[in-house]
């Protein structure tokens, strides 16, 4: 069964950084692009990032262009999101999702970390 | 203002039919695949359709989806209260460089 476990999610304040941590577990994990998505309270879903199998191709949204950085090791089945200059607007549960041939199709899902940016 | 529209919300009765749209443009839906999301409330999403109608594994086949031109539309037929949910669409945005999804249907199973 294909697991994704989310961590390092928290209560920052606005210029601050965070890094989140996915662990893929249950499927061999360099064979697939991974995204983070995003919700902020009671709004739709936002795709934040996207990084291919091996690492060598990342994109970004625009609304995270240049302050967030996405990254992989596949050695530790791991996903990461570096998010620096944080703003208010950046409050929203962060998933990590593994896709499924298409970077939109992400098949499996992590259960989400919480990420409060607040003064 | 999201890239990809749909109604912001739709209704429907037990065992009736449902459709959702999702309007885009040349640089998306045009040009790529459309996946679509179900999210229960307070849960994590998930894949209910990939490639435009692929049913994902586990799926029931009331659900299904197409795509003509700049717009998809994800179908369900024999609604039950289970179904209530918000669905999402998504696809590659080839001038973006990067993913664009829906604002999201909340459906109403009355």
């Amino acid at each position: 069964e294909v697991q994704l476990l989310e961590s390092g999610g928290g209560l920052v304040q606005p210029g601050e950084s965070l890094r989140l941590t996915c662990v893929g577990s249950g499927y061999t994990f360099g064979h697939d692009a991974m995204s983070w998505v995003r919700q902020a309270p009671g709004k739709g879903l936002e795709w934040v990032s996207g990084i291919s199998y091996s690492g060598s191709s990342a994109w970004y949204a625009d609304s995270v262009r240049g302050r967030f950085t996405i990254s992989r090791d596949n050695f530790k089945n791991t996903l990461f999101l570096q998010m620096n200059s944080l703003r208010v607007e950046d409050t929203a549960i962060y998933y990590c999702a593994k896709a499924e041939g298409l970077v939109a199709a992400a098949a499996a899902w992590g259960q989400g970390t919480v990420v409060t940016v607040s003064s | 203002q999201s890239v990809l529209t749909q109604p912001p919300s739709v209704s429907e009765a037990p065992n009736q039919r449902v459709t959702i749209s999702c309007s885009g443009s040349s640089s998306n839906i045009g040009n790529n695949a459309v996946n679509w999301y179900q999210q229960l409330p307070r849960k994590a999403p998930k894949l209910l359709i990939s490639y435009n109608d692929v049913l994902t594994s586990g799926v029931p086949d009331r659900f299904s989806g197409s795509k003509s031109g700049t717009s998809a539309s994800l179908a369900i037929s024999g609604l039950q209260s289970e179904d209530e949910a918000d669905y999402y669409c998504a696809t590659w945005d080839d001038s973006l460089n990067g993913v664009v999804f829906g604002g999201g249907t909340k459906l109403t199973v009355l």
